[in-house]
């Protein structure tokens, strides 16, 4: 039972250039988040998937496009990458209903 | 808006003693929950606490929650090195499973 996995781990991108981030999850959670950490702050809610084949922003979407592509699949898409864009991602996922989310280990994005 | 906040305290201590951290909120919210976050890892649950409750415990935490204040602490007994982390309080202030998570505390447990 792995859990949440996220790949790539590390990722370094030139500005313009576009990337997608993977998320999978085996505890058959129903709601999918993604999430950008950067230093010193909380993480922050990029887009969110509370079901198969639902997606909503969240509290900074922009410059990103997101995929439920199954009920364990949920990617990152940054289609033209920014500077501003370099920061840890984490995706994580919860039982539709309840609050406690798992979380994978992460992606660390670096845009030059 | 980051909806839980907590005092931005980088907290030191030595092996076996207490570590106390507290986290604000804006809104009236149902629950609030703690995380860990080891040095680059993902966050993992710790504890969460209903609006309902006034103080929870698990193991050598103790989470208290006060609704009138909208603020809640967690209290990390006897703590070890491997306490070390980052802690982060989230509450469900955004509704339907998003959680709005705090900036977070450093606490360092020093052998």
């Amino acid at each position: 039972n792995a859990g949440v996995t996220q790949t790539p781990k590390f990722q370094v991108l030139k500005t313009g250039q576009s990337m997608t981030l993977q998320c999978a999850q085996d505890m058959n959670h129903n709601s999918m988040y993604w999430y950008r950490q950067d230093p010193g702050m909380g993480l922050r809610l990029i887009y969110y998937s509370a079901s198969e084949g639902t997606t909503d922003k969240g509290e900074v979407p922009n410059g990103y496009n997101v995929s439920r592509l199954n009920k364990r699949e949920f990617s990152l898409r940054l289609e033209s990458a920014a500077p501003s864009q370099t920061s840890v991602y984490f995706c994580a996922s919860s039982e539709y209903g309840t609050d406690t989310q798992y979380f994978g280990p992460g992606t660390r994005l670096t845009v030059l | 808006s980051q909806q839980g906040e907590e005092d931005p305290q980088a907290l030191s201590i030595q092996e076996g003693e207490n570590a106390t951290m507290n986290c604000s909120y804006k809104t009236s919210i149902n629950n609030l929950q703690w995380y860990r976050q080891n040095s680059g890892r993902g966050l993992v649950h710790l504890i969460l606490i209903r609006s309902n409750e006034r103080e929870k415990h698990s193991g050598r935490l103790r989470v208290t929650l006060d609704t009138s204040k909208k603020s809640s602490s967690l209290l990390i007994t006897a703590s070890r090195a491997a306490d070390t982390a980052s802690y982060f309080c989230a509450t469900d202030a955004y509704g339907n499973n998003r959680l709005a998570f705090g900036k977070g505390n450093q606490v360092v447990v020093i052998p």
